[in-house]
């Protein structure tokens, strides 16, 4: 059974520049969330969908959006990119809403110069 | 709300030596409790986790933790420390249908 697949593995982007993150959930797994995580702020929950419907939001600002699409893949977008976006973003699944396993891609590290 | 606090954002043992990391959370119903580890430019792989049932809960890797409400704690440990065992180390807490909030971690430090 295949994991949770982000792509890409790595981006660089310029401030000012938009960009998009993907990431395919476990085969079966209808629930996907999405972290930021950075050596300052540690891992902060940005959003998470379930059947195409976002569920909950982080304090994130409206730069930062996401979907999910009906085979349950998620993309998230981060418009005018500033310095601070910098991270390590990671997608996770799950098989239920009460998140009892959650499975985690390998991540997209993004870099905005 | 909920929260995670582990104490200690690096913990050094010597390889063989038992390791204990920390975790104290805060939940107003009751959680379900996660330890994930991270290797450099990885994801997080889960450990092991408590839902319900028996409070100790044993995972992979030789690591278990230990479900303590009246202390509202979950420390992670594994009786003896590997060299393969250095890792990053985040301990998570959900309640029911809420996401999950995760500590800031502790970097586990193992010398020969």
């Amino acid at each position: 059974k295949a994991g949770v697949t982000q792509t890409p593995r790595y981006l660089i982007k310029t401030r000012g520049q938009q960009v998009t993150l993907s990431c395919s959930p476990i085969s079966g797994h209808r629930s996907v969330s999405w972290y930021q995580q950075t050596p300052g702020q540690g891992l902060q929950f940005l959003f998470e969908y379930f059947s195409e419907t976002q569920r909950n939001k982080g304090n994130f600002p409206g730069r930062f959006s996401g979907r999910q699409f009906s085979n349950s893949r998620s993309e998230m977008n981060v418009s005018t990119l500033e310095l601070g976006d910098s991270a390590l973003y990671l997608c996770a699944s799950s098989s239920n809403l009460q998140n009892t396993e959650a499975f985690f891609g390998q991540g997209t590290r993004l870099t905005v110069v | 709300a909920q929260s995670v606090t582990q104490l200690g954002s690096h913990v050094s043992v010597s390889e063989g030596a038992l390791v204990l990391l920390r975790c104290n959370y805060s939940s107003s119903v009751p959680p379900y409790l996660f330890w994930y580890v991270q290797y450099p430019n990885q994801g997080l792989q889960l450990l092991l986790k408590y839902t319900t049932g028996a409070t100790l809960v044993k995972g992979i890797n030789g690591f278990e933790a230990e479900f303590k409400k009246s202390e509202t704690s979950f420390h992670l440990t594994k009786p003896s420390a590997h060299m393969s065992d250095a890792a990053e180390y985040f301990c998570a807490v959900s309640s029911g249908y809420s996401t999950l909030t995760f500590g800031k971690g502790t970097m586990l430090l193992v010398s020969p």
